[in-house]
């Protein structure tokens, strides 16, 4: 069981927007604004889309953007694309020993 | 153009041991938090562990730990992570990440492409 919920599956059209829902506690998302998205691809290693709740790191489309409500983030993608189909993981700091948490993975699938 | 490049990994008995390394370009690897990560198949992924950039300060999950033993040398821009009494549950892709910024944020900015491990008998 992981530590962070998100849900299995989410989809869309081209064009639309979804949003990824990543809910912890007050250890962890509800705590810190720490926390990340990663995309990744079948075969490829995660990459980051999202830092500090809401952050984008360079070369990231402005289409990806992050917020936090309590003890859940959220990660909504504007104008699917067909290339934004992946698994997204959220991940946060944590006080507990283990430092790092992650989601279980949303995999996105635009129709 | 940062690049972190594994090695190391392959298939192992359970109750054997595997070192795997990480060796890191591109950057000023000495100035870096890095860490462990895992994937097993068709899962999702597992923070394994992190070692402070001098090295002084370590984590690891409760999966491993007194398992497995994260190290780096500056002098060489290398990760290490030796894997001890490997259990068929530690069958996995391990990636070697950065930590975006200082003070452990468990943001990881770069990946390497990951290397293989499997426990197997």
């Amino acid at each position: 069981q992981s530590a962070l919920t998100q849900p299995a599956s989410v989809s869309g059209s081209p064009g639309q927007s979804i949003t990824i829902s990543c809910t912890g506690t007050s250890s962890d998302v509800g705590g810190y604004n720490y926390v990340s998205w990663y995309q990744q691809h079948p075969g490829k290693a995660p990459k980051l889309m999202i830092y500090e709740v809401s952050n984008r790191p360079s070369g990231v489309s402005n289409r990806f953007s992050g917020s936090k409500s309590g003890n859940t983030a959220s990660l909504t993608i504007s104008g699917l694309q067909a290339e934004d189909e992946a698994d997204y993981y959220c991940s946060s700091y944590t006080s507990s020993s283990t430092l790092g948490v992650f989601g279980g993975g949303t995999k996105l699938t635009v129709l | 153009e940062v690049q972190l490049v594994e090695s190391g990994g392959g298939l192992v008995q359970p109750g054997g041991s595997l070192r795997l390394s990480c060796a890191a370009s591109g950057f000023t690897f000495s100035s870096y938090e890095m860490n462990w990560v895992r994937q097993a198949p068709g899962k999702g992924l597992e923070w394994v562990s992190y070692i402070s950039s001098s090295g002084s300060t370590i984590y690891y999950a409760d999966s491993v730990k007194g398992r497995f033993t994260i190290s780096r040398d500056n002098a060489k821009n290398s990760l290490y992570l030796q894997m001890n009494s490997l259990r068929a549950e530690d069958t996995a892709v391990y990636y070697c990440a950065r930590d975006r910024s200082s003070g452990g944020s468990c943001e990881a900015d770069y990946w390497g492409q990951g290397t293989l491990v499997t426990v197997s008998s």
